[in-house]
This record gives C-alpha cells, structure tokens and sequence, in this order.
C-alpha cells in the first residue's frame, strides 16, 4: 500500500539555520502531499500541501516541492526560528483518508 | 467556526475501568477519524467513519476498543476494560469529502485527549 518515510528526528539547529526535513513516499496512483505540524499540547495541522507534480507548497516560510520524478517532498526553511520547534509530519492522500509518516521533532536553539 | 471539539481533555483512570472519549466534529465534514499517538508507535489510525458509517477499523487494536457515530455531530471512542497500555493521546479529526475527483482532503485535528492508565 502507500507509505510515507521520513527522516527520523530528533534534530536539533541554532536560530537562523537552514532546515531541510526529506520526505519520500510510495503510492499507486497521483497523491496530494502534505505537512502538517504539532506544537507542543496540541493536535496536528496543515502547515503546506501540493497537489500535483512539480507544485510548491509554502507557508510560514517553509517550502516543499513535489517531485514525482523521485517521489519526495522535502520541506525546508532559509532561517528557522525557535518558535518552530515543533514535530512535522508529511503525509499523503489516499482517496478518503491519509497517510501520515512518523514524524519528525525539531529543536531549535536559541 | 469551533474547530473539532474533543472531551475530555485529559483522563486519568484505574486498568479495568471504562473509557469514554466524545469528538464533536467540523459542522458540514462528513469523514471523522480517531487516531491514537505515541511515542513507541507515532501516530496510528485507528477507525475512520463517512456519513456516520464505520469504513474501516482494521486499525482498531482489540475487542476493548470500540467506536460509535450515531450522528453526523458526536462520535465516541470507549475502552473497557482499560489498560495502562492503552495510554496515550487520542486524537479526533474531519475531513470534507470534495467529490470523487479530488485528492485534497485537509483533515482537521482536535487538541486531543491524553488518557492516562493507571
């Protein structure tokens, strides 16, 4: 069936460093891709989404592309902030319900 | 709009005893979905519903867990007896079904209900 395999956490950056989180995944058929993320105490939300090839989700200053070609969705940020500290989920859509990857915790120092 | 309202917020009870959790979800999403989250095991689906029908529950981990959607406003998720392996963060989502053709189903999160067993 689809899966989501992202890289396993924790990671740990200083403020202002470059984030790139790699997200690749495997499905049948032309998914829409997502990442959601989780503050601490509180339930997942949408952060990004792409729903075709070579689309560009952004948010908040984060980005992802979707490459069919190598079936990723790598998110990054140019300067994470600590207020990003956070556990980030990719995920896809697989007709009326998502596939989640096992997230990944970020920390960010100050 | 609310947001998908979850009750309790958190729940602290003995092994053996029963566990409600309710969901109320997003007026007008017609999916609703429980999920369990740990740290061992991530985030789990665990039964999702459409138009207050059960679709698949093959996630649901035993006959002590079970779930109900009598209508399209209130769902919930019991336990018994409870086990204090059954700790963890309960969460509840919906989604709105944009037809057939679309792949985009934004699901929506409530806070969660941390349930502890003791």
């Amino acid at each position: 069936g689809d899966s989501v395999t992202q890289m396993e956490g924790p990671v740990t950056l200083s403020e202002e460093a470059f984030l790139t989180i790699n997200c690749t995944y495997t499905a049948t058929g032309y998914p829409s891709l997502f990442w959601y993320v989780q503050y601490p105490g509180e339930g997942l939300q949408l952060l990004l989404k792409a729903t075709k090839a070579d689309d560009k989700g952004s948010n908040k200053g984060f980005e992802a592309t979707y490459r069919k070609e190598t079936t990723s969705f790598h998110l990054e940020k140019g300067s994470v902030q600590v207020s990003d500290s956070a556990v980030y989920f990719c995920a896809l859509s697989e007709i009326d319900k998502i596939i989640f990857g096992k997230g990944t915790r970020l920390h960010i120092l100050p | 709009d609310a947001g998908v309202i979850q009750s309790p917020r958190h729940e602290v009870t003995e092994m053996g005893q029963e566990v409600t959790l309710r969901c109320k979800p997003i007026s007008g999403h017609d999916y609703l979905f429980w999920y369990r989250q740990t740290m061992m095991r991530g985030l789990e689906l665990l039964i999702y519903f459409n138009n207050n029908v059960p679709i698949d529950d093959s996630g649901m981990p035993e006959d002590r867990f079970s779930a109900k959607m009598p209508n399209a406003s209130f769902s919930t998720l019991k336990i018994q007896p409870s086990e204090p392996r059954d700790s963890a963060v309960y969460f509840c989502a919906s989604s709105r079904n944009l037809g057939q053709l679309s792949s985009y189903n934004e699901q929506f999160f409530g806070p969660g209900t941390r349930l502890t067993v003791l």
